[in-house]
């Protein structure tokens, strides 16, 4: 079945580091690909989406690339700051239905 | 002002008691979606509704049942409450049975 899986745990980076969160898919034909934001308290929000091959999605400047060759759609930040400590998903949306297939969620802290 | 209401925010039941959560979408969205979030499993898709008719239950158990007096309304009722059912419980929605998903903030139930 098709499935998502994104790095583990997590990730524990100084404010303006540089941030990446792997996302690795495996569905047949063309997901879309999604990543999701969610705040202590609140619900997950969609971030972006990219449908294509080598599409960019972003969003308050966060990206990724959908890289059908490498089934990858990678979440990218030049320069984190404290306000983006968060959980962050990855999920898709298969051609033949509409339920999404959520990654297991990754936890950004920024350390002080 | 949210689109997404969900109430109420907090509640604490006892084991074997039966709850309602309620959920209203001021988005004009067609489909709406219950969701489960604990520390056992991040995010879980309970049930999907399409104009009011139910389109897919991933959720064992029959304690679990959704309610839509309204096309903007899906209530989630949990019978006979046990402690594992602790959890936050997330209403999401979308235009129609697609993507993407907007979710609402959710509501907290512990069962002691």
């Amino acid at each position: 079945g098709d499935s998502v899986t994104q790095t583990e745990g997590q990730v524990a980076l100084s404010e303006e580091d540089f941030l990446t969160i792997h996302c690795n898919y495996s569905a047949s034909g063309y997901p879309t690909l999604f990543w999701y934001v969610q705040y202590p308290g609140e619900g997950p929000q969609l971030l972006f989406r990219a449908s294509r091959d080598k599409e960019k999605g972003s969003s308050r400047g966060f990206e990724a690339t959908y890289d059908k060759g490498t089934t990858s759609f990678h979440l990218r930040k030049a320069s984190v700051q404290e306000s983006d400590s968060a959980v962050y998903y990855c999920a898709l949306s298969a051609d033949s239905n509409y339920q999404l297939i959520w990654g297991s969620g990754t936890k950004l802290i920024i350390k002080p | 002002d949210p689109k997404i209401i969900q109430k109420p925010k907090y509640l604490v039941a006892v084991t074997g008691s039966e709850k309602i959560l309620i959920c209203e979408q001021y988005l004009g969205h067609n489909a709406m979606y219950w969701y489960r979030q604990s520390a056992k499993k991040p995010l879980e898709f309970m049930f999907s509704y399409s104009y009011q008719k139910l389109m897919d239950n991933q959720t064992a158990s029959s304690r679990f049942q959704p309610q839509s007096s309204k096309k903007n309304h899906l209530d989630l009722q949990i019978t006979a409450l046990k402690p594992d059912d602790s959890a936050t419980y997330f209403c999401a929605s979308s235009q129609d049975a697609g993507v993407p998903l907007y979710f609402g903030s959710g509501t907290r139930l512990t069962v002691l």
